[in-house]
Formats: C-alpha cells, sequence, structure tokens
C-alpha cells in the first residue's frame, strides 16, 4: 500500500463548478497536510496547510481533514482554467511524503 | 521577500561524473529539504538539514549527499552519475522544519547521457 494515495485523473470539470481532489494516507501519526499545486514545468507551489480535524476555508480553496478516516481532501470553488494543474497533496509522516498527484483540467 | 534560489537550473552530465546542486532557502528559513521529481516515481524526499545538521534522509543511495551550511545554504552532490539519476531535483525550505509549510525553489534540471 503506497503512503499517500491520490486518484491519478485526469480531472475534468468545468468552469465555475467545484472540483474535489481526495487524498489517503497509511500513516495514522501523521500530524501535519499540506495541499500544492504545480504547473506543467514549474515547481510545486504550497497553496493550503492544514493540522487539525475539519475544514480550513482560503479563499476558493477549502482543505479537509478527517484523521479517523485518514483522509484529507482538497474543494476548489468556481474553478477557473488557471486552476489546470497537478495537485499533490503532502503528509507529514516523519519526513514529508507526496502523493502522486491529481491532474485537474477546467474547460472554458 | 526573495524566495527560494536554485543553481544552476540546467545540467547535462555524462555518466560516471559527479555533480553540486546549490540552494539558497528563504531569509529566515533555517530547514532545507531536496526532492528528485521524476514522472515515474514522482517527488520523493532525498534528506533534510537544520541548523547543517541532516536530521532525516530518504531511501536514496550513498551516491546522494548533502550538507548545510551556517548560513543556511545547502549543496547536494551526486557522484558517479547514472542514467537514472535524470531528474528535476528541488530544494525546499521552512522555517523550523519538515513539520512545517516548505517553499520550493525552481529546481535544476539534471540529463545524464
Amino acid at each position: 500500500q503506497k503512503e499517500v494515495e491520490q486518484n491519478s485523473g485526469p480531472l475534468s470539470v468545468p468552469e465555475g463548478a467545484i472540483a474535489s481532489l481526495n487524498c489517503t494516507y497509511s500513516d495514522r501519526g501523521s500530524q501535519s497536510f499540506f495541499w500544492y499545486r504545480q504547473y506543467s514545468g514549474k515547481s510545486p507551489e504550497l497553496i493550503m496547510s492544514i493540522y487539525s480535524n475539519g475544514d480550513k476555508e482560503d479563499g476558493r480553496f477549502t482543505a479537509q481533514l478527517n484523521k479517523a478516516s485518514q483522509y484529507v481532501s482538497l474543494l476548489i470553488r468556481d474553478s477557473q482554467p488557471s486552476d489546470s494543474a497537478t495537485y499533490l497533496c503532502a503528509v507529514n509522516g516523519g519526513k514529508l511524503i507526496f502523493g502522486q498527484g491529481t491532474e485537474l483540467s477546467v474547460k472554458p | 521577500k526573495a524566495g527560494v534560489t536554485q543553481t544552476p537550473r540546467y545540467l547535462i552530465k555524462t555518466r560516471g561524473q559527479q555533480v553540486t546542486l546549490s540552494c539558497s532557502p528563504i531569509s529566515g528559513h533555517r530547514s532545507v529539504s531536496w526532492y528528485q521529481q521524476t514522472p515515474g516515481q514522482g517527488l520523493q524526499f532525498l534528506f533534510e538539514y537544520f541548523s547543517e545538521t541532516q536530521r532525516n534522509k530518504g531511501n536514496f543511495p550513498g551516491r546522494f549527499s548533502g550538507r548545510q551550511f551556517s548560513n543556511s545554504r545547502s549543496e547536494m552532490n551526486v557522484s558517479t552519475l547514472e542514467l537514472g539519476d535524470s531528474a528535476l531535483y528541488l530544494c525546499a525550505s521552512s522555517k523550523l522544519g519538515h513539520t512545517y509549510e516548505q517553499y520550493f525553489g525552481p529546481g535544476t534540471r539534471l540529463t545524464v547521457t
């Protein structure tokens, strides 16, 4: 079992829709969780961090954490074509472990 | 505030050679982590340095090594390069360590021929 798992996608949503990205992790001792966005040919950019159960909102982005279910998600509201990128989930399990990423495509 | 900088941005080396990559963290950040990114394996953790000490290491062979200087700048070295070492090498800095938010540099694209 991979330590951090994400649906590889691609996930395609129409402009203005909500994009939902999911991530599960195996280490129950993990304490910090991050979402990074990576445009093609660029380095990962931190967009959200979450440390406790529940929701955390920042603009159009909402991160959700459920430690009991070992599940982290990222919701992007009012998706824009500029949101098209690969989204990487990262979990701190002693070292930062990344999922393989989910490719998101927002169609105009 | 200036971001993480990495030099060089692109590098072409021959199998068997060695290479040194450099990373300057964000001002005030004391932790530097290195990652290797390839299409097949994704982003993999190499090692983390904090206050000139290696605090954590990933599952890479001993050909991969690093160090951190007193000004928090870090270097990573790969000896006896293999074709499979071709990758994007990313450096990330953090204020207090890997448990905290990490910010990535632009990366060094290494091609081994």
